[in-house]
């Protein structure tokens, strides 16, 4: 039982790159969702995906897409990395929407961009 | 939106020290989790407390709802309890994190 997994572990990229953060949960867990946390600060919501099947906005979600693949997979596109973007992105699941309920949270990406 | 002011903001302890980490929030919630952040970036909660009050071994924490804050208590500290602790509560469905308090404990 590796709870939520993430990969890569760090990545740089040039402005104007593309990539996708893979994130995998092995718990069962109906919601997932994708944080970004900047130097000094909490954690701020980019997406969540309630059930399988849905994908709503947070707090800050341009710049970001994001594909709910299956019930165990959730990953997140940057289309076009802005410096902006530079950030530690954690990835968490829990078992119903939403937060009346535990989070459990990946290991992060550690992601630079140049 | 909602404020989640966490306090104090940074604290060094010497090993097996007791404190006391406060968490304000400007709205009345539903929901309050309390996360460690350990030095390796680790995010683990460590207590689900919309009120009341929980313990787990040399943790506890106590949310007095109807006055807006929470509390986080480490008692006899070791090293290993370094890190960064977040409150979040729910926020319109979301969870609102504060900014954390850093606490070093020192050997």
């Amino acid at each position: 039982n590796a709870g939520v997994t993430q990969t890569p572990k760090f990545q740089v990229l040039k402005t104007g790159q593309s990539m996708t953060l893979q994130c995998a949960q092995d718990m069962n867990h109906n919601s997932m969702y994708w944080y970004r946390q900047d130097p000094g600060m909490g954690l701020r919501l980019i997406y969540y995906s309630a059930s399988e099947g849905t994908t709503d906005k947070g707090e800050v979600p341009n710049g970001y897409n994001v594909s709910r693949l299956n019930k165990r997979e959730f990953s997140l596109r940057l289309e076009s990395a802005a410096p902006s973007q530079t950030s530690v992105y954690f990835c968490a699941s829990s078992g119903n929407f939403f937060v009346s309920d535990t989070q459990y949270f990946g290991p992060g990406t550690r992601l630079t961009v140049l | 939106g909602i404020q989640v002011e966490q306090s104090p903001p940074d604290l060094i302890l010497q090993e097996g020290a007791n404190s006391t980490l406060r968490c304000n929030f400007s709205d009345s919630v539903n929901n309050l989790q309390w996360f460690h952040q350990n030095p390796w970036g680790q995010l683990i909660n460590l207590f689900y407390i919309p009120s009341g009050t929980k313990q787990n071994g040399r943790l506890s924490a106590t949310t007095v709802a109807t006055e807006r804050y929470s509390l986080l208590y480490i008692s006899s500290s070791q090293t290993t309890d370094s890190g960064v602790y977040f409150c979040a509560v729910e926020s319109f469905q979301k969870l609102v994190f504060g900014t954390g308090t850093r606490l070093l404990v020192s050997p």
